[in-house]
């Protein structure tokens, strides 16, 4: 089982809509948890950190479920410009080693 | 500017040979890493280092060799046992003990001709 899983997608969707990406992560260990964007053929950019409380960024809002160990990203009122690869991202803080999930297709149509 | 800078962005390397990936932070960040994107696919971790003149093999180490003399820099080597070197190479960097996220550099593509 890989340590951190993602939905590969793509996910395919009008622009404006609502779209959610679910994360999980096998090792509860696990200190710290992000999200990542990458366009294509460019370097992984840090999109936001994730909170167990959950945080809130503009459009876009993050969540950890520890209990349930997955992490979520949820981005409303979709752009063109959210067309990218978006990155599952798990901190072991103990090992200082990042993990990354395989990422999620996302392409938003007008 | 604090950043992380790789060099250099496009290599090209005939077989048989060894090629060395630059890698150099000013962010003063103590972990650094080295990740393989094949197209298509997620990252993978080849090597990792927490502190100077230590690093850990990451999931795919196999034909490559890192070293780490200073805390700034942090090269990559594909050797030629690495039997499939063609790939987008990253070199992230980040500060372990508070949990913040990795940044990246700009990636270097190595092609094999």
């Amino acid at each position: 089982r890989k340590e951190v899983e993602q939905d590969p997608g793509p996910f395919n969707v009008p622009e404006g809509a609502t779209v959610a990406f679910n994360c999980t992560y096998s090792n509860s260990a696990s200190q710290s948890f992000f999200w990542y964007r990458q366009d294509c053929r460019k370097e992984p950019k840090l999109l936001m950190s994730v909170y167990s409380s959950g945080n809130e960024d503009g459009r876009f809002t993050a969540q950890l479920n520890r209990a349930s160990q997955y992490i979520s990203l949820l981005i409303r009122d979709s752009k063109l410009s959210d067309s990218a690869t978006y990155l599952c991202v798990v901190l072991y803080s103990s090992a200082s080693k990042i993990i990354f999930g395989s990422g999620t297709r996302l392409s938003i149509r007008p | 500017d604090g950043g992380i800078t790789q060099s250099p962005k496009y290599l090209f390397r005939k077989e048989g040979q060894n090629v060395t990936l630059s890698c150099e932070q000013n962010l003063n960040h103590d972990a650094m890493y080295w990740y393989r994107q094949d197209p298509g696919q997620g990252l993978r971790l080849i090597y990792y280092s927490q502190i100077v003149n230590d690093f850990q093999k990451g999931d795919i180490a196999e034909g490559y060799s890192v070293s780490r003399e200073k805390k700034e820099s942090f090269p990559l080597t594909v050797t030629s046992a690495q039997k499939n070197p063609t790939a987008f190479y990253l070199c992230a960097s980040s500060k372990w003990d508070r949990g913040f996220g990795a940044f990246f550099g700009q990636g270097t593509r190595l092609t094999v001709v």
